[in-house]
């Protein structure tokens, strides 16, 4: 069973449109994470939400809008997709907020803008 | 000043080699240290924590200078498979969040 699940796992879309991606873990964890790395392979946090409610929003654009149903949900939906955006985004769990445990990782939604 | 910092490599090494990576930070009041290894269009994965008194797993063993703001991490015997990015990552208490160093680049090579 997959820890931390991500789909799609390949998008590829043009600039202008609106795409969602999902994320799903079955770890029993309280936080989840949005990271995005980009082409010189940074990961930097973008969202973090404990038990459904939002602890970091990182300067993100408002475009980007993250929306956890649940516990063991994390989508995140992106409104007028850039060039930009291009990147690999990571979906991420830990236990608790409290930062001294470590992330586990979904294999990540690999973003490409036309 | 990056918050994270890490010599990008590559590191090229033979089989069999002793390869040592470093990482500096720059937040005094990170609590948690750790090394993640990341394979090429894979996600991160944890290598192991990095605890003040040092700690050792097989060939892999990780140092941590608080004094200095200083993470190492020391590969023994250096494998094929051991072929990828190595990420520093450190993480305080009040900021409630991880921070990824870019990483350092490991090709071993037969």
């Amino acid at each position: 069973d997959t820890a931390v699940s991500q789909t799609p796992k390949y998008l590829v879309t043009q600039m202008g449109n609106d795409k969602s991606i999902k994320c799903e873990q079955n770890l029993g964890h309280d936080t989840m994470y949005w990271y995005k790395q980009d082409s010189k392979k940074f990961l930097k946090i973008m969202f973090s939400y404990n038990n459904k409610e939002l602890i970091i929003n990182e300067t993100v654009p408002n475009r980007f809008s993250p929306k956890s149903p649940d516990k063991a949900h994390l989508n995140l939906h992106i409104n007028s997709l850039e060039l930009g955006d291009s990147a690999v985004y990571f979906c991420a769990s830990s236990p608790d907020i409290y930062s001294n445990q470590p992330q586990h990782f979904g294999d990540g939604t690999r973003l490409s803008i036309l | 000043r990056k918050e994270v910092e890490q010599d990008p490599g590559p590191f090229n090494v033979p089989e069999g080699a002793t390869v040592a990576f470093n990482c500096t930070y720059s937040n005094s009041a990170s609590q948690s240290f750790f090394w993640y290894r990341q394979d090429c269009r894979k996600e991160p994965k944890l290598l192991m924590s990095v605890y003040s008194s040092g700690n050792e797993d097989g060939r892999f063993t990780a140092q941590l200078n608080r004094a200095s703001q200083y993470i190492s991490l020391l590969i023994r015997d250096s494998k094929l498979s051991d072929s990828a990015t190595y990420l520093c990552v450190v993480s305080d208490t009040g900021r409630r969040a991880l921070t990824f160093g870019s990483g350092t680049r490991l090709q071993v090579q037969p």
